[in-house]
């Protein structure tokens, strides 16, 4: 099993509408949560960390359930900017090593 | 800043040949580390360094040598290129802060050995 899991998508959504990803890690240890994005062809960078209580950054918010140890993300009023692959990523606290997702691709259509 | 430079961004090899990939980071940032990135098979971790003159294996350290001599390089090494190395290679770098390892990704470097 992988440490971290998500659903490959891709996720074809019109402009507009809400979407949640989902993501699982197997690691009870992992302690820091994020989601990164990775445009086609681009290196990945930090979409959002993953706090506790969830968080909220515009349009998007992200929860973490450790009892169950799945990470989400919620985008709502998808913009064609959107689309891009949206990574899942754990970490143990205060190593220096972060687990990647494979990746879940959106893609937001007229 | 430039943040995360990765030089070459494109290389062709032939089976056997050498290279090296230099990454370099302007943040002062202790932690660097080398990344391949397959379809299918997400990112994973070459090797990784966590300060000047130090190193140590990632996930998949076969074939592939690292060096630290300064605090912003780290130098990916290819001693004989085999077709199994094509990939797109990613240099990333992080400070420790008490709640988070955010790390830093360069732009990449594309790589095909033939």
């Amino acid at each position: 099993r992988k440490e971290v899991e998500q659903d490959p998508g891709p996720f074809n959504v019109p402009e507009g509408a809400t979407v949640a990803f989902n993501c699982t890690y197997s690691n009870s240890a992992s302690q820091s949560f994020f989601w990164y994005r990775q445009d086609c062809r681009k290196e990945p960078k930090l979409l959002m960390s993953v706090y506790s209580s969830g968080n909220e950054d515009g349009r998007f918010t992200a929860q973490l359930n450790r009892a169950s140890q799945y990470i989400s993300l919620l985008i709502r009023d998808s913009k064609l900017s959107d689309s891009a692959t949206y990574l899942c990523v754990v970490g143990r606290y205060n190593t220096d090593k972060l687990i990647f997702g494979t990746g879940t691709r959106l893609q937001v259509f007229p | 800043n430039a943040g995360v430079t990765q030089t070459p961004k494109f290389r062709v090899l032939k089976t056997g040949q050498s290279m090296t990939l230099l990454c370099a980071q302007d943040m002062n940032h202790e932690y660097m580390y080398w990344y391949r990135q397959d379809p299918g098979m997400g990112l994973r971790l070459i090797h990784y360094s966590v300060g000047e003159g130090t190193t140590a294996k990632g996930e998949v350290p076969d074939g592939y040598n690292v060096s630290r001599l300064k605090k912003q390089n780290f130098l990916l090494g290819l001693e004989s290129a085999a077709p199994s190395q094509t990939s797109v290679y990613f240099c990333a770098s992080s400070y420790l802060a008490e709640q988070t390892n955010e790390q830093f990704f360069g732009p990449g470097t594309r790589l095909t050995v033939l």
